[in-house]
C-alpha cells in the first residue's frame, strides 16, 4: 500500500512554455502533499506544502506565481511550472501523507528539461 | 541552518561488510526519524523509521540506532550487498509536519 505516482516521468519543453506535473496517491487519501526539487547529487529541497482544498504554503524563495500548486482532491495534486526557463530544469518529486503522524510516501519523480 | 546533519557524504564498503551512516539533529521536538533509499532517477523510498521512545529498531539487514540524549541516530546496513548501492537520506519531523532531510550519503558496495 501507500503508492504515489507521478506523471509524466520525463518532459522536455521549450523555454517560455508551461508544464504541468501530476501527483496521485493511488491507494490512500492524502491529506497533505509536498513538492520537492532535487538537483544532481543533492538533497531534496522542499518547495511547498499543500493541503486538500486550501492554498499551498510555499517555502521562502520559491515563487508561487511561477510554481502553481493545486490540491483539488485527496488523491491528486498538480504542480505547474509557468513560463519555464532552462534554470527550472530539475528533478521534481512529490510526496503524500495521510496526515497526523503518518510518514511521507514519495512519487518516482519527474525529470524536467527546459531547452 | 541545517536542521539535520548527515555524514559521511560518500561511503565505499566491501560486499558483506557493515555500512554505517550517521545523522544528528538540533530540534528536540522532532519525534519521527525515517531513512530513505534513493536510486538514480527514482524517488526516495522509505526504508526504516524510528520514534524516540525506542533506542533501536531492526528490519532485516537494516537497523536504526537512536541516541536521544546525544540527538543522534544512525543507519546500519549489515551484510551489505551491491544492490544496496544507492543514496541514503535521513530525515526528521515533528508530528508529521515538514520533514527536514540530511544532505545524503552515496553508498557504493563493491563486490
Amino acid at each position: 500500500g501507500a503508492v504515489v505516482s507521478q506523471h509524466p516521468s520525463r518532459v522536455i519543453c521549450k523555454s517560455g512554455t508551461s508544464v504541468k506535473i501530476e501527483c496521485r496517491s493511488l491507494d490512500f487519501q492524502a491529506t497533505t502533499m509536498f513538492w520537492y526539487r532535487q538537483f544532481p547529487k543533492q538533497s531534496l529541497m522542499l518547495m511547498a506544502t499543500s493541503n486538500e482544498g486550501s492554498k499551498a504554503t510555499y517555502e521562502q524563495g520559491v515563487e508561487k506565481d511561477k510554481f502553481l500548486i493545486n490540491h483539488a482532491s485527496l488523491t491528486l495534486s498538480t504542480l505547474t511550472v509557468t513560463s519555464a526557463h532552462p534554470e527550472d530544469s530539475s528533478f521534481y518529486i512529490c510526496s503524500a501523507s495521510r496526515g497526523g503522524q503518518d510518514t511521507q510516501y514519495f512519487g518516482p519523480g519527474t525529470r524536467l528539461t527546459v531547452l | 541552518q541545517q536542521q539535520v546533519k548527515q555524514s559521511p557524504q560518500s561511503l565505499i564498503v566491501q560486499k558483506g561488510g557493515i555500512s554505517i551512516i550517521n545523522c544528528a539533529y538540533e530540534n528536540t521536538a522532532f519525534d519521527y526519524f525515517p531513512w530513505y533509499q534513493q536510486f538514480p532517477g527514482k524517488g526516495p523510498a522509505l526504508l526504516i523509521a524510528i520514534r524516540p521512545d525506542v533506542s533501536e529498531k531492526k528490519e532485516g539487514r537494516f537497523t536504526i540506532s537512536f541516541n536521544k540524549s546525544a540527538k543522534q541516530f544512525s543507519l546500519h546496513i549489515m551484510d551489505s550487498q551491491p544492490g544496496d548501492s544507492a543514496t541514503y537520506f535521513c530525515a526528521a519531523s515533528r508530528a508529521g509536519n515538514q520533514f527536514y532531510f540530511g544532505t545524503g550519503t552515496s553508498l557504493t558496495v563493491i563486490p
